[in-house]
């Protein structure tokens, strides 16, 4: 089957950094998303990644290594409002998105 | 980036009635519409995938009679829930593409109460 693992929920502090997770198990890989979501809202784009290594924007990069089926979501100098759900999701071989679960993070002053 | 709007964001309803949903891509053309449900604090569950112009692909386990997709256009889509019932409440996402698989802009999502 196909499956996509991440936390479920962390803590870090303000201005803190922290990094979130992701590994995955699926029929074929076309890419990787990190997606946020705050509560009663829609998912938003944060970063694709296809190819190995970190990609950098902003306080957020994500990074993926394929031959081990796991990427993580960096977050620098957080901030409060970063308090949201981060969504792994996987491109599968037919580029059917894979969703996991989602990171509840939380972000303490 | 590209505009997706959803309307309505939230709906109470009584059950056995029925609830449109409508999603437009405001400054693109959307070759494909996905729509999504997500229980609380559980992952987004693809429902269908519809192209303008062609029936909908819907996924294993979700009732094509029950949730009526239409892609009339490039720019809209609609989900219609028939005779709602109390454990179709949930949150409900559209997201439409453009072509390059890479891409994907998400409403705002409708957030169904069935009472």
């Amino acid at each position: 089957g196909q499956n996509i693992d991440q936390p479920t929920e962390m803590t870090a502090t303000e201005g803190a950094i922290v990094q979130i997770n992701c590994t995955y198990q699926t029929s074929g890989f076309n890419g990787l998303f990190w997606y946020q979501q705050h509560a009663g809202e829609a998912p938003t784009f944060l970063s694709y990644n296809v190819l190995d290594g970190l990609e950098e924007k902003g306080r957020f990069s994500s990074f993926l290594s394929r031959s081990k089926g796991y990427s993580y979501l960096l977050l620098k100098e957080l901030q409060m409002k970063d308090s949201a759900s981060y969504l792994c999701a996987v491109f599968d071989s037919n580029y059917q998105l894979i969703w996991g679960a989602g990171t509840k993070l939380i972000i303490k002053p | 980036g590209a505009v997706v709007s959803q309307h309505p964001s939230r709906v109470i309803c009584k059950s056995g009635t029925s609830v449109k949903i409508e999603c437009r891509s405001l400054d693109f053309q959307a070759t494909t519409m996905f729509w999504y449900r997500q229980f609380p604090k559980q992952s987004l569950m693809l429902m269908a995938t519809s192209n303008e112009g062609s029936k909908a692909t819907y996924e294993q386990g979700v009732e094509k009679d029950k949730f009526l997709i239409n892609h009339a256009s490039l720019t809209l889509s609609t989900l219609t829930v028939t005779s709602a019932h109390p454990e179709d409440s949930s949150f409900y996402i559209c997201s439409a593409g453009t072509g390059d698989v890479t891409e994907a802009f998400f409403g705002q999502g409708t957030r169904l109460t069935v009472v």
